[in-house]
C-alpha cells in the first residue's frame, strides 16, 4: 500500500540553525501539506501546496518557514532560523484531490536546543 | 471558544465492550469530519471520513455526524487490546487545513 515517507525520523538542532524537513508523498497524489503537533498538543495546519505555489497558510508559517518541491518526488520544509518553540513533530500528508483524505507520514521530530 | 473540543481522557474499558468517543465543534462551515488513530509517536492514520451529517460504518467502527447540534461520535464495537491508541477527530469546511482535537486517549484492557 502506497505511504507517505519523512526522514529523519529525529532531529536535533542548536537555534538559530537552519533544518529542512523532507517528504515523499503518494505518487499520484497533487496536494501536499505540513502539519505540527507540539508534544501534548493538538495537530496544528502549517501549509498547503499544490501546482507548485502554496494554496493555503496559518498564521504559525511565517516568514521563517518555506516549502518547496525540488523535484517529482520530494516535498520540503525549510525552517530558516529555529527557535525552541519549533520543537514538535513535523507530520507531512497528501492528498490525490482537494478535500479528499489526506494521509499522513510517520512524522520528523525536531527538537531545537 | 475553541473550534474543535474533544475529552482527551484517558478512557479504559474492557476488552469487547463498546466505545464512544465525540468531539464537539464550533464552526457551521465543517462539512468534512473524519477520525483519525495514532499511536505513540506515529503520524495520524485515517479510519473514518464522512461528508455532512449522517451515519458511516466500516467495519467495527461507525461514524456518526449531527450537523444540527455540531456533534460528532466515533464508535467502536469489539474492542480489542490492539485498539489502544489515540483518537482524533478532525474536521474542514471549504479549505485545505483540516482542524483537529486534541485527542480521546483509549486503553482497551485485556
Amino acid at each position: 500500500e502506497p505511504e507517505v515517507t519523512q526522514t529523519p525520523s529525529h532531529q536535533v538542532t542548536q537555534m538559530g540553525q537552519e533544518v529542512i524537513l523532507r517528504c515523499v508523498p503518494i505518487s499520484n497524489h497533487l496536494y501536499f501539506y505540513w502539519y505540527r503537533q507540539i508534544l501534548g498538543q493538538k495537530v496544528e495546519f502549517l501549509v498547503s501546496f499544490y501546482n507548485n505555489e502554496i494554496s493555503e497558510k496559518s498564521e504559525i508559517f511565517d516568514d521563517q518557514f518555506s516549502v518547496e518541491r525540488p523535484d517529482g518526488s520530494n516535498f520540503t520544509l525549510k525552517i530558516r532560523s529555529t527557535k525552541l518553540e519549533d520543537s514538535a513533530m513535523y507530520f507531512c500528508a497528501s492528498s490525490a484531490q482537494v478535500q479528499e483524505t489526506q494521509y499522513f507520514g510517520p512524522g520528523t521530530r525536531l527538537l531545537v536546543l | 471558544q475553541k473550534e474543535v473540543e474533544q475529552d482527551p481522557g484517558p478512557l479504559s474499558v474492557p476488552e469487547g465492550a463498546i466505545v464512544s468517543l465525540n468531539c464537539t465543534y464550533s464552526n457551521s462551515a465543517f462539512q468534512y469530519f473524519m477520525w483519525y488513530r495514532q499511536y505513540s509517536r506515529k503520524g495520524p492514520e485515517l479510519l473514518m471520513y464522512t461528508y455532512s451529517s449522517g451515519n458511516k460504518e466500516d467495519g467495527r467502527f461507525t461514524a456518526q455526524v449531527d450537523k444540527s447540534s455540531k456533534y460528532i461520535s466515533l464508535f467502536i464495537r469489539d474492542s480489542q487490546p490492539s485498539d489502544s491508541a489515540t483518537y482524533l477527530c478532525a474536521m474542514s469546511a471549504m479549505t485545505d487545513a483540516l482542524n483537529f482535537g486534541k485527542g480521546t486517549s483509549l486503553l482497551v484492557t485485556p
